[in-house]
């Protein structure tokens, strides 16, 4: 059954701390994407990988924030140095470009709380 | 600017009857209709999709309308089922293969 996986699952961390989240996509999807839900905007997309190039990351305050895809089978999304308002469920969500219209598929998350 | 709104945030119906969730968008570059359901602590996961060629596309119990004049789709679940009970996201695509989210719609079907 494969799946996205994503580490940690909760973090708790203070102001200012590094922040790194993982995930690893479904084996042989191509595309890869980081979310953050919030109570106020619900599912805002944050960066977009393809083929492990960044296609799109202007979701993302690029201040503080940094995604990268090291190899296929990682995508690590930092944030340096967190603040409060960080605080956030991220997802990470892989699919498949190439057969039409592709279905993203999401990992469990890691629930940030920054205090 | 919101271009995708589910302006429902809460639903509530009787396990048997029918659940009908809306979302309006504004774009009309979008060409591709998602919907997702997710329950706590869990990733969203893929329910059904339409594509703007087509106005009604059907899975089991699941239903997805598109009105494209409207700007308006509709996700019908018949009979609904206390599993159901979950939060629905509707989601567009524009170019590039990049989902565009509504705020979700938190349905309750009640045994």
């Amino acid at each position: 059954d494969a799946r996205v996986t994503q580490t940690p699952r909760h973090k708790v961390t203070e102001m200012g701390q590094e922040v790194t989240m993982r995930c690893q996509p479904i084996l042989g999807h191509n595309t890869v994407f980081w979310y953050r839900q919030t109570m106020m905007q619900g599912l805002e997309l944050l960066a977009y990988f393809r083929n492990r190039a960044p296609l799109d990351d202007s979701g993302m305050p690029k201040d503080r924030f940094s995604a990268e895809m090291p190899d296929a089978t990682l995508a690590t999304l930092k944030i340096q140095p967190s603040e409060p308002r960080d605080s956030a469920v991220y997802f990470c969500a892989s699919g498949l470009n190439g057969q039409g219209a592709e279905t993203q598929y999401f990992g469990p998350g890691t629930r940030l709380l920054v205090l | 600017d919101q271009q995708v709104k589910q302006n429902s945030p809460s639903l509530s119906v009787q396990e048997g009857r029918i659940s009908i969730l809306n979302c309006d968008y504004t774009n009309s570059m979008f060409d591709y209709f998602l919907w997702y359901k997710k329950y706590p602590a869990e990733g969203p996961t893929f329910l059904i999709s339409i594509s703007s060629i087509k106005d009604k596309n059907e899975d089991g119990r699941f239903t997805v309308f598109l009105n494209k004049s409207a700007k308006h789709l509709s996700l019908h679940i018949v009979p609904s089922q206390p599993g159901d009970s979950a939060v629905y996201f509707c989601a567009a695509r524009a170019a590039g293969n990049k989902l565009t989210f509504g705020g979700g719609t938190r349905v309750l079907v009640k045994p």
